[in-house]
């Protein structure tokens, strides 16, 4: 059964440091990663998707890799900006069709 | 191209009523799941609906039921509600499911359920 983990739960910074949030899974037999930002009492945006075949993407100033091997994903945000505090959530898609497995989630908070 | 819209955004039930959830699907999708986040929590799979047909299911008793339209529109129907379904209902959709590769999946707002 897969289960996906975020550490920390909880992490707050000042303004403008370059910050990296952990998700691990422990089936490595995983299809995409995808990872998603949500604001308080609101719905998911998703931020970068990962395929299976790739090991990161990018976009902006996330960067997102993927080891499968050791059933590891990071979010690596640069340059953080109080804009960017919100709930960020990591989720596995154990199989091919499509079901989300997701993380506890890390709530990010940026200091002016 | 249109995004993952939810109707209503906020409801309060009372404990023993029925309660239904809208989402309508991004153009082009053809699969929508839906997802219950108790607050605090990481959003847990209810179902899914492929092609109209359920396409997997997760611990979620048989009172929670679905729909899905020829639109791919869908439905979440909730029965005999009970305090602990309080939560926020996530619709989300793709291309895909069945035996095909899912797509990145496309999140609605969401539902905020109350049961008192």
């Amino acid at each position: 059964k897969q289960e996906v983990t975020q550490i920390p739960a909880a992490l707050s910074v000042p303004e403008g440091e370059n910050l990296v949030l952990n998700c691990s899974f422990t089936d490595s037999a995983i299809y995409n990663l995808q990872w998603f930002r949500q604001d308080p009492g609101k719905g998911l945006t998703s931020l970068l998707l990962i395929q299976s075949s790739q090991r990161e993407q990018t976009s902006g100033r996330l960067n997102a890799s993927l080891d499968k091997s050791s059933g590891r994903s990071t979010l690596y945000i640069a340059a953080s900006q109080p804009g960017d505090s919100a709930t960020y959530l990591c989720a596995a898609f154990p199989d091919q069709g499509g079901k989300l497995i997701f993380g506890q989630g890390t709530e990010l908070s940026v200091k002016p | 191209e249109t995004g993952v819209t939810q109707s209503p955004t906020h409801l309060i039930k009372t404990r023993g009523q029925q309660v239904t959830l809208r989402c309508s699907s991004q153009s082009g999708h053809n699969t929508v799941s839906w997802y219950q986040q108790a607050l605090g929590q990481g959003p847990q799979f209810i179902f899914q609906y492929y092609r109209e047909e359920e396409n997997g299911r997760g611990n979620f008793p048989p009172r929670f039921s679905g729909l899905q339209f020829p639109n791919y529109s869908s439905e979440l129907n909730v029965n005999a509600l009970e305090l602990d379904d309080s939560a926020l209902y996530l619709c989300a959709s793709s291309f895909g499911g069945g035996r095909a590769r899912a797509t990145e999946a496309f999140f609605g707002q969401g539902t905020r359920l109350t049961v008192v």
